[in-house]
């Protein structure tokens, strides 16, 4: 059964600094990793979205970097801002035929103060 | 839709009321999963649709749930006989075709007193 582990559970840091949140997984036979941010109250808005064929992605502040091999996500958000605070969730697809199901890590909680 | 929705948005039970969270879809998007995310935990997998054949249900945690999607867009989740460790929120998200990425509703908060 694939499991999905997110280190830090939380982090608080000043504005400024650059970060990097750590998604792992047990199965490796996947077909896409997905990070997701969450606001209090709020439902999963996608940030990046990695193919299993693919290393990394980007979009504006943020990269994603995938080692399957390893079982291993990486977020970095570059120049933190305090409207960069939420959650930060990692999810896994598998890969195996008829799975679809997708494994969520249980997050990591990050503040950025000013 | 711009996006997927949910409604209500925030709803309170009684112990052993019966509840409907209703989940409206991406347009066009055949597959729709529902969710159950207790506080400080990941979403955790309920049930799946493609159109309206419920494919999998194996995450439902009792048969006092029930989920519904009569023509292939919109679904209700219903629970009966409410109890407070139903208390949770409840996201639905449905993906695109071809790179199954996710799309997420705001999520319906349930409060069992």
């Amino acid at each position: 059964k694939q499991e999905v582990t997110q280190i830090p559970a939380a982090l608080s840091v000043p504005e400024g600094e650059n970060l990097v949140l750590n998604c792992s997984f047990t199965d490796s036979a996947i077909y896409n990793l997905q990070w997701f941010r969450q606001d209090p109250g709020k439902g999963l808005t996608s940030l990046l979205l990695i193919q299993s064929s693919q290393r990394e992605q980007t979009s504006g502040r943020l990269n994603a970097s995938l080692d399957k091999s390893s079982g291993r996500s990486t977020l970095y958000i570059a120049a933190s801002q305090p409207g960069d605070s939420a959650t930060y969730l990692c999810a896994v697809r598998p890969l195996s035929g008829g799975s679809y199901i997708p494994t969520f890590g249980r997050g990591t909680s990050l503040i950025v103060h000013p | 839709g711009a996006g997927v929705s949910q409604s209500p948005r925030y709803k309170v039970a009684k112990r052993g009321q019966d509840v409907a969270l209703r989940c409206d879809p991406i347009s066009g998007h055949v597959s729709l999963f529902w969710y159950q995310q207790a506080l400080g935990q990941g979403p955790e997998f309920l049930t799946y649709f493609q159109n309206e054949a419920q494919l999998d249900k194996s995450g439902l945690p009792s048969d006092r749930f029930f989920a519904e999607r009569p023509e292939g867009s919109v679904s209700t989740l219903k629970i009966q006989r409410t109890q407070q460790e139903d208390s949770a929120v409840y996201l639905c998200a449905s993906w695109g075709e071809g790179t199954y990425e996710q799309y997420f509703g705001p999520g319906t908060r349930l409060t069992v007193t």
